[in-house]
């Protein structure tokens, strides 16, 4: 029973376009969530981060949005960068828990 | 600074044989977290340690698996003995104190790959 959902295993963006990338959840307790990028051979990388008291976080390229009555949010990476290539994780967690993980969005920035 | 550090990158052993995956933390951070990725699965946390106590441990999938964390620089995670269902890339992550949820976030060595042959 997944928790976090990251629905397309993969994205592919023109160098300079907006890539958006979306993750649902099914635990209304989520309130922290946060985005991760991994390169291939590498761990996952933090990338940006949103509290469930916020709809908008902000940094540089990257966006991430936050619907709550949707149990939605997306990173939003404006413009793609070939470098901005590799697979996106969706986490999420309420509380005192532990990071719940999406299954991840490979993005392919093609120039 | 130096980030956390895995090791052994690559591992591929022979099924039954016993397999020991390391650790090594960001110095100065409380939390240490071992994650198992897999196709079917994703990443899924096994076990989670805070100033070197296991807190969590309701993730490891068997008694075959164990985790110990002797000191807040080094941790090891066992399989004994392995299977080749075991076969998948494991992270090591740690995170700097405010509680498991704060807004710290959790950063992740480079995995090890293991292989049960």
């Amino acid at each position: 029973d997944q928790q976090v959902k990251q629905n397309s295993p993969s994205l592919s963006v023109q160098e300079g376009r907006i890539s958006i990338l979306n993750c649902d959840y099914t635990n209304s307790m989520f309130d922290y969530f946060l985005w991760y990028k991994k390169y291939p051979a590498e761990g996952p990388t933090f990338l940006i981060s949103i509290s469930s008291i916020k709809d908008k976080n902000e940094d540089g390229r990257f966006t991430v949005f936050l619907n709550k009555s949707a149990k939605h949010l997306s990173l939003h990476i404006v413009p793609s960068q070939p470098g901005d290539s590799a697979v996106y994780f969706c986490a999420a967690s309420s509380g005192y828990s532990t990071l719940t993980f999406g299954k991840g969005t490979m993005l392919l920035v093609s120039p | 600074d130096a980030g956390v550090i895995q090791s052994p990158r690559h591992e591929v052993t022979e099924m039954g044989q016993e397999v020991t995956l390391r650790c090594k933390p960001i110095s100065g951070h409380d939390y240490l977290f071992w994650y198992r990725q897999t196709m079917m699965r994703g990443l899924e946390l096994l076990i989670y340690f805070n100033n070197n106590v296991p807190i969590d441990d309701s993730g490891m999938p068997e008694d075959r698996f164990s985790a110990k964390m002797p000191n807040a620089s080094f941790s090891t995670l066992k399989i004994q003995p392995s299977e080749p269902r075991d076969s998948a890339v494991y992270f090591c992550a740690s995170k700097k104190g405010g509680g498991v949820n704060s807004n710290q976030p959790q950063h992740f060595g480079d995995g090890t790959r293991l292989s049960i042959l």
